[in-house]
């Protein structure tokens, strides 16, 4: 199957800083990609949706000037979080997909963010 | 409004076992689901979606319009099939985005 990578795998940061995620898809060109988020024992939330060479789609609660997504290539997508606090700590997921309509999306191994 | 519903938090059973994990959906348009499944330590990945009505590692599952359900199963549990189970469906907003929802999991613990 395809596959999507993420860099950096974990990250520890201050408070106040920004630190960026980066997303790549391996071997196919991803036409959307993804970015969720996930809290201990709980399912992956919908932060945004980013299609190559377009803004992001950001779901309601999420705040786009926190958590800046670029998506400038096929193959990379970016999930910048500006001014991290401690509540911004958690575990980043991004995926992609290529194609619209039920097309199966591959995921990244995720982001372990915490902020200190 | 979207959602799916898994409403086994957990669920645990013997090997040789049947097992059955529960999904219901709330969707108005033509439904795409799709079952991903997390083994520890290990990235999410599809385990099978509907419309290819296809059986992998000996699961299935069928898509019940009237009941909105499409539960996986798999009539005899392996011990490797311990894991976290999503149930997801993928619709297009109308805005013309693409979104999958996922429903909260299950876990699963085949005991040996």
């Amino acid at each position: 199957g395809a596959v999507v990578s993420q860099h950096p795998s974990r990250v520890i940061c201050k408070s106040g800083t920004s630190v960026k995620i980066e997303c790549r898809s391996l071997d196919f060109q991803a036409t959307t990609m993804f970015w969720y988020r996930q809290f201990p024992k709980q399912s992956l939330m919908l932060m945004a949706t980013s299609n190559e060479g377009s803004k992001a789609t950001y779901e309601q609660g999420v705040e786009k000037d926190k958590f800046l997504i670029n998506h400038a290539s096929l193959t990379l997508s970016t999930l910048t979080v500006t001014s991290a606090h401690p509540e911004d700590s958690s575990f980043y997921i991004c995926s992609g997909t290529w194609g619209r309509g039920a097309q199966e999306q591959f995921f990244g191994p995720g982001t372990r963010l915490t902020v200190l | 409004a979207q959602r799916v519903t898994q409403p086994e938090k957990l669920l645990s059973v013997f090997k040789g076992a049947p097992v059955e994990l529960k999904c219901n959906y709330s969707y108005s348009g033509s439904p795409e689901l799709f079952w991903y499944v997390q083994y520890s330590r290990q990235r999410l990945q599809l385990l099978l979606r509907h419309i290819s009505r296809e059986s992998i590692k000996g699961f299935t599952a069928d898509l019940n319009k009237g009941e909105t359900s499409f539960h996986l199963k798999k009539p005899f549990a392996q011990e490797e099939d311990s894991a976290m189970y999503y149930c997801a469906l993928s619709f297009f907003t109308q805005g013309g985005s693409e979104k999958l929802v996922f429903g909260k999991g299950t876990k699963l613990t085949v005991n040996p």
